[in-house]
């Protein structure tokens, strides 16, 4: 099936660092959309991408959707310690297609 | 306004036995998918329904593993019997109507283990 490969696994950085995690697939995808899951809890949605080259910003986070559509990166930037937690991207193949295909998520860890 | 919820949300049983998980999905919302969860292999789509009516069900890893929806309130998924590989967290998920399928809108799962 369709894969995606999430960079790095997992990341152990200090209080106020910046952030940069990505993902890269060998197929195009018409959306993309990172996701974080806190301990004990489902994924909740931070940023959702619809077009290639797209940059988008929530609050310390901002995430763009690759030129080729083959790729996204995530950035937080000024991490504080309620950003632990995993972050994962998905994709959707095609619009109206409604499945996701999910990376393997990135653990992040944070240092005080 | 109340969000996914999922029942149980632990549940620990042994191989061999019947499980029955249960999802409520946000009123108004018109799909409803299933996740498995686990180290091995991340998040993986079960199947998803559109209206009460399954649409794919090619992530279901086999006839052990059956999903109804009965009404746009409630679906099941069931296991049986069970095996300890099927220990996992299993997500509910609901979403709207939308040309967007990003929001998609997850419950806090139920934690299965299977001895």
């Amino acid at each position: 099936g369709q894969q995606l490969n999430q960079s790095p696994q997992s990341m152990f950085i200090q209080e106020g660092e910046d952030v940069s995690m990505n993902c890269t697939s060998s197929s195009i995808f018409n959306t993309w959309l990172w996701y974080k899951q806190d301990p004990g809890e489902g994924p909740v949605l931070l940023i959702a991408l619809y077009k290639a080259g797209e940059l988008t910003s929530n609050g310390r986070l901002t995430a763009q959707f690759g030129i080729t559509r083959k790729d996204s990166f995530l950035n937080i930037s000024a991490s504080i310690p309620s950003d632990v937690g995993i972050y994962f991207c998905a994709g959707q193949l095609k619009q109206g297609a409604q499945k996701l295909v999910f990376g393997q998520g990135t653990r992040l860890t944070i240092n005080p | 306004d109340a969000g996914v919820i999922q029942s149980p949300r632990h549940e620990v049983t042994e191989m061999g036995q019947e499980v029955t998980l249960r999802c409520k999905p946000i009123s108004g919302h018109d799909y409803l998918f299933w996740y498995r969860q686990t180290m091995m292999r991340g998040l993986e789509l079960l199947i998803y329904f559109n209206n009460n009516v399954p649409i794919d069900d090619s992530g279901m890893p086999e006839d052990r593993f059956s999903a109804k929806m009965p009404n746009a309130s409630f679906s099941t998924l069931k296991i049986q019997p069970s095996e300890p590989r099927d220990s996992a967290v299993y997500f509910c998920a609901s979403s709207p109507l939308d040309r967007h399928t990003d929001t998609q809108y997850f419950g806090p799962g139920t934690r299965l283990t299977v001895l």
